[in-house]
């Protein structure tokens, strides 16, 4: 699977849209981008995941750049229980390599 | 709660104990895996089972340590002759893997301190 770089912290003040940053130059062209986040001492939680379009849901946005080496990862409007740790993911579709390959996240931080 | 369950969430045992942990997935979902997470990483692949069969394994995993989903259901997780390296978040996520397509959903892990 692709390798991500996410930055390893970030501040977003409540109520404001918070854009996360993920790099993944070597993602070929039939692996997903999938965002998972952990809130402190919880398992991780699935946000959001595609392919090349863009995707919505009613927690997040997943902007993914045409040429597919980027992504961003959007929670519109930004509550303190967004605080957690959210990972970029990317993986093949299925099949043998099932499994996730977390790096060490993004640390958000929302504050008041 | 139709969620991913761990138990126990806490485990405290003395160097040398055997310790066993178990997942129950969300109903129907074929797959199932483990995970470790220790401080400050993200979650490492241990091992995962589709139905009852184990299908991958992780080098993480030691000799020290067996898993098993007996009737494709629930899955424990067993170390034995436990070290202090092995505290750490276990955490347990499962699937519905169908056609090349599954979204894995975790539960909320057993903590394991070795003292």
């Amino acid at each position: 699977d692709a390798k991500t770089t996410q930055p390893p912290s970030m501040d977003c003040a409540e109520g404001r849209a918070a854009n996360l940053p993920c790099n993944h130059s070597t993602i070929s062209g039939n692996e997903y981008v999938y965002w998972y986040r952990q809130i402190h001492s919880q398992g991780p939680q699935y946000i959001i995941h595609g392919l090349k379009n863009n995707e919505t849901n009613e927690m997040a946005s997943l902007i993914i750049t045409e040429d597919r080496k980027s992504s961003t990862l959007i929670l519109p409007h930004a509550t303190l229980r967004d605080t957690a740790v959210y990972y970029c993911i990317v993986r093949l579709p299925t099949g043998t390599a099932s499994k996730l390959t977390f790096g060490t996240g993004t640390r958000l931080q929302v504050t008041l | 709660d139709t969620g991913v369950s761990q138990n126990p969430r806490h485990k405290i045992t003395k160097r040398g104990q055997n310790v066993t942990f178990r997942c129950d997935p969300i109903s129907e979902h074929n797959r199932l895996y483990w995970y470790r997470q220790t401080l400050g990483q993200g979650p490492e692949f241990l091992t995962y089972f589709q139905n009852e069969a184990q299908l991958e394994k992780s080098r993480l995993l030691s000799d020290r340590f067996s898993a098993e989903r007996p009737k494709g259901s629930f899955s424990t997780l067993e170390i034995q002759r436990t070290e202090q390296g092995d505290s750490a978040m276990y955490l347990c996520a499962s699937s519905l893997f169908r056609d090349t397509k599954e979204t894995q959903y975790f539960g909320p892990g057993t903590r394991l301190l070795v003292l």
